[in-house]
């Protein structure tokens, strides 16, 4: 079973709405990410927060804005987003940066 | 460019086969990792292993990470439907994690 928990698990968005994903851990996790997936390929990191700091920033569009508002929790909001923006966005955390990752189940999204 | 790359790909097996799959690297891993991702599911870690030589057994699976912890295999014995999934290697080296290009199994009953 995970323990990271992501919501909501399936979200539709139009090209001017916005909205966010949500992500929690109370492993005793500082290192969270947020990674996108697309069909049976690997998962693409997007961005990573160390210590409640994003130390990473894959050179995603800014219409993908991470947040990390305490050590538990991570936000990714998201605005005018594209079709192609449609995916699988994996929350995920480690102890620390470069330690084992552990996923949450995902949220499944589709930009219409 | 991938550091982690995988074969095979793609790989569909009749229920009761034997398989192995492969991740390799022409760079030194600290430790690497295995998961396995069903559709519509996050990967779920099945594995973690650290030293060279190292053999790790999870029921059906085994795993083996290389002596110079550049690859490591995953072999399944007398597969079942239910392995059926995305399998994933992944593991930091250097100042970065990196995921393996990936296996899609499919076990057809």
């Amino acid at each position: 079973d995970t323990e990271v928990t992501q919501t909501p698990k399936h979200l539709v968005m139009g090209m001017t709405n916005k909205k966010s994903l949500k992500c929690e851990q109370h492993m005793g996790h500082r290192a969270m990410y947020w990674y996108k997936q697309k069909a049976k390929k690997p998962p693409e990191l997007m961005f990573v927060y160390s210590y409640e700091k994003l130390s990473i920033n894959e050179s995603v569009p800014s219409r993908f804005s991470p947040e990390c508002p305490n050590s538990s929790l991570l936000n990714l909001h998201l605005h005018a987003l594209q079709p192609e923006d449609s995916a699988l966005y994996l929350c995920a955390s480690s102890l620390r940066v470069l330690n084992t990752i552990y996923f949450g189940e995902g949220s499944w999204l589709t930009v219409v | 460019t991938q550091l982690l790359e995988q074969s095979p790909q793609f790989l569909s097996i009749q229920e009761g086969e034997n398989l192995t799959v492969y991740c390799n690297s022409s760079s030194v891993f600290s430790s690497l990792q295995w998961y396995r991702q069903e559709p519509g599911e996050g990967p779920v870690l099945l594995v973690t292993v650290v030293t060279g030589g190292e053999v790790k057994k999870l029921k059906r699976l085994t795993f083996q990470f290389g002596d110079a912890r550049k690859d490591s295999s995953l072999h399944i014995t007398a597969a079942q439907p239910g392995d059926t999934g995305l399998y994933l290697c992944a593991g930091a080296s250097g100042n970065q994690f990196y995921f393996g290009t990936g296996t899609s199994l499919t076990v057809i009953p």
